[in-house]
Formats: C-alpha cells, structure tokens, sequence
C-alpha cells in the first residue's frame, strides 16, 4: 500500500531563514506528486505538482520542490521565508495511472516568528 | 470559479446520532473522497469514488458510509456518531486518475457530544 511520511512534524523558522520539508513515499510505480498549504482557518491549496518530465517544480509563492525517485522523496524548499508562510504544509502522492486515490502525509507545522 | 461545496462548516451532533455530511461539485469529475483532518495524523482517506453507486474504502472507513447516487454529490453517513468521530471532514474531488489535481471544500467541523 502507499504511504507518506514527512519527517518535521513542527518547524519554527525566523524570518528570512531557508525552508526545506522532508517528504518520502513509499509506492514502486509511477507516482505524481503534490504539495498543499493550509493557512490558519482557510481550507487547502495546491502549492505545487509534479507530474513528469523536469524534476524541479516551481510553484506559487517562491516554494520549489525537487523530485528524486532514486531517494523516493519530493522535499519542498524556500529560499528565504516570511511570516505569511505560517501554515501547515501537506505532502501527498498519487500512484500514476491508478484510480487517482490521493494519500497524504501527516503534515508539517511551520511558525515562521517576524 | 470551480467549487466543491461541504454543506454544513460547523455541525454538533450527540452520540449515537445518524449523522448525514453532503458534498456537491460542480465540475463533472469523476472521483470523489471523503477525508478526516487531525492534528499529528494529516488528511486520512476514509472513502472515495471512482463512479456514481461505486465506493471503495479508504484507510479508516470503521463506522462510516458512503453514497454517491448522482455524479456531482457524495455524502458521508455516520451510522451512529460518537465522540472519537469529533473531527475535520474535507470532501474533495478529481478527475478520473487525478492527473490534472484535486479540489477540496472548505470542511466540515463535526463535534460529537
């Protein structure tokens, strides 16, 4: 069966610090790739997805994740955040060509303090 | 704008209750789940539909149903609320293998007293 795990459950960050968010799934085929943020009382939105083809995805917001099948991760990063990062972040993975189901990770809590 | 739509935001029930959470999209997708949210546990997929009358089980189905009688709506049914089913319920919907995204409703607050 499919599974995701993201491996920071709580990160607190300072403003204009770098971000980088595990996230591994466990699935031997073709997957496709996801990240959503949750922003304190708003409902989710896609930051960004890999489908195929370059395995660094650019997303909305400045966020970027890179796919590296070999390690079974698609790890989200930043560069410099801001205080309006503060959210929970979701991985979550599609097996390609399934039925679409779509299973998430456990999620990660980034406070980013001004 | 394309919408999935959770009828109720906030719902408090008691125990033992039936209990009825309504999802409506409006994008002739395919597929639709049913998710709960809690806190350290993430989104867990509790039933989802490839097609009208077709279910299959998620990862915690244990005390829920489904029924998807119309291609736009998918209800989730509590057969009998308690209070460990106090939680988050997001609906979402896709197309039929998922490849062009998922879109979520805003959710459902349920709290079980």
């Amino acid at each position: 069966a499919q599974s995701v795990s993201q491996h920071n459950h709580h990160v607190i960050l300072s403003e204009a610090a770098s971000l980088e968010l595990g996230c591994n799934y466990s699935y031997g085929g073709t997957v496709n790739l996801f990240w959503y943020v949750q922003y304190p009382g708003q409902h989710l939105q896609l930051l960004l997805k890999y489908f195929s083809g370059d395995p660094l995805v650019k997303g909305i917001k400045g966020f970027e994740a890179e796919f590296i099948k070999s390690k079974f991760s698609f790890n989200l990063r930043k560069p410099s955040v801001q205080w309006s990062d503060t959210a929970e972040y979701f991985c979550a993975v599609n097996a390609a060509g399934n039925t679409g189901k779509l299973i998430f990770g456990q999620g990660t809590t980034l406070q980013v303090k001004p | 704008d394309v919408k999935v739509t959770q009828s109720s935001r906030y719902l408090v029930k008691r125990t033992g209750e039936k209990v009825f959470l309504e999802c409506v999209q409006d994008m002739d997708h395919e597929n639709m789940f049913w998710y709960r949210q809690d806190p350290g546990l993430g989104l867990r997929l509790i039933y989802f539909s490839y097609d009208v009358k077709m279910k299959e089980k998620g990862d915690i189905p244990e005390g829920y149903s489904v029924s998807r009688e119309k291609k736009e709506r998918f209800s989730l049914i509590l057969e009998s609320a308690s209070t460990n089913q106090t939680s988050m319920y997001l609906c979402a919907s896709s197309g039929r293998r998922g490849n062009y995204g998922y879109t979520f409703g805003s959710g459902t607050r349920l709290t079980v007293v």
